[in-house]
């Protein structure tokens, strides 16, 4: 079963506009939030997490927001850039901290 | 400290063939994970070593896996007796455990390049 679901493969931004990038989850017991870049033939990146307790976080042009009630979790980027290009992953934990990964969504920016 | 590293980067191996993978982790970190990504999916988690420790290991570890942290720095992940189902790319991640509670929250996992493993 996927607890952790990004239902968006691939998403095409503008270069200069926001890009919405979409988490669900399913599993109410999760309690720790993260967003992970990965470029292809390299290791996940960390961008930014959330805790359960909170409903947002922003760092940067990178913002999280958390909706606890809808198990929804969505990663902002504004102004999106041509390097921000590669797959983005959600990822979920609770207790024992191993990491629950999504699918992943591959943003593309075009000038 | 440059970040988690992982020896070799790319393997291609026999079906049959026994294959180790090496992670050296951030020098202060004293959590290990290993996680495996196919094609299409994102990493999932095979197992994590707190010091030299082994706390849990997923199902998706059959008999075959082994993996070891035998002085609490370096891991190493060995598959025996290799199938074309192993083909995927293994990551290792690590962080610290500031409250040195086992099975208890730690900082941010960072990750590896990863060992790309093909069984032909």
């Amino acid at each position: 079963d996927q607890q952790v679901k990004q239902n968006s493969p691939s998403l095409s931004v503008q270069e200069g506009r926001i890009s919405i990038l979409n988490c669900d989850y399913t599993n109410s017991m999760f309690d720790y939030f993260l967003w992970y870049k990965k470029y292809p033939a390299e290791g996940p990146t960390f961008l930014i997490s959330i805790s359960s307790i909170k409903d947002k976080n922003e760092d940067g042009r990178f913002t999280v927001f958390l909706n606890k009630s809808a198990k929804h979790l969505s990663l902002h980027i504004v102004p999106s850039q041509p390097g921000d290009s590669a797959v983005y992953f959600c990822a979920a934990m609770f207790n024992t901290d191993k990491l629950i990964f999504g699918t992943g969504t591959r943003l593309q920016v075009f000038p | 400290d440059t970040g988690v590293s992982q020896d070799p980067r790319h393997k291609i191996t026999k079906r049959g063939q026994n294959v180790t993978f090496r992670c050296d982790p951030i020098s202060e970190h004293n959590r290990l994970y290993w996680y495996r990504q196919t094609l299409g999916q994102g990493p999932e988690f095979l197992t994590y070593f707190q010091n030299e420790a082994q706390l849990e290991k997923s199902r998706l570890l059959s008999d075959r896996f082994s993996a070891e942290r035998p002085k609490g720095s370096f891991s190493t992940l060995e598959i025996q007796r290799t199938e074309q189902g192993d083909s995927a790319m293994y990551l290792c991640a690590s962080s610290f455990d500031r409250w040195g509670l086992a099975g208890g929250p730690t900082d941010t996992q960072y990750f590896g390049p990863g060992t790309r493993l093909t069984v032909l």
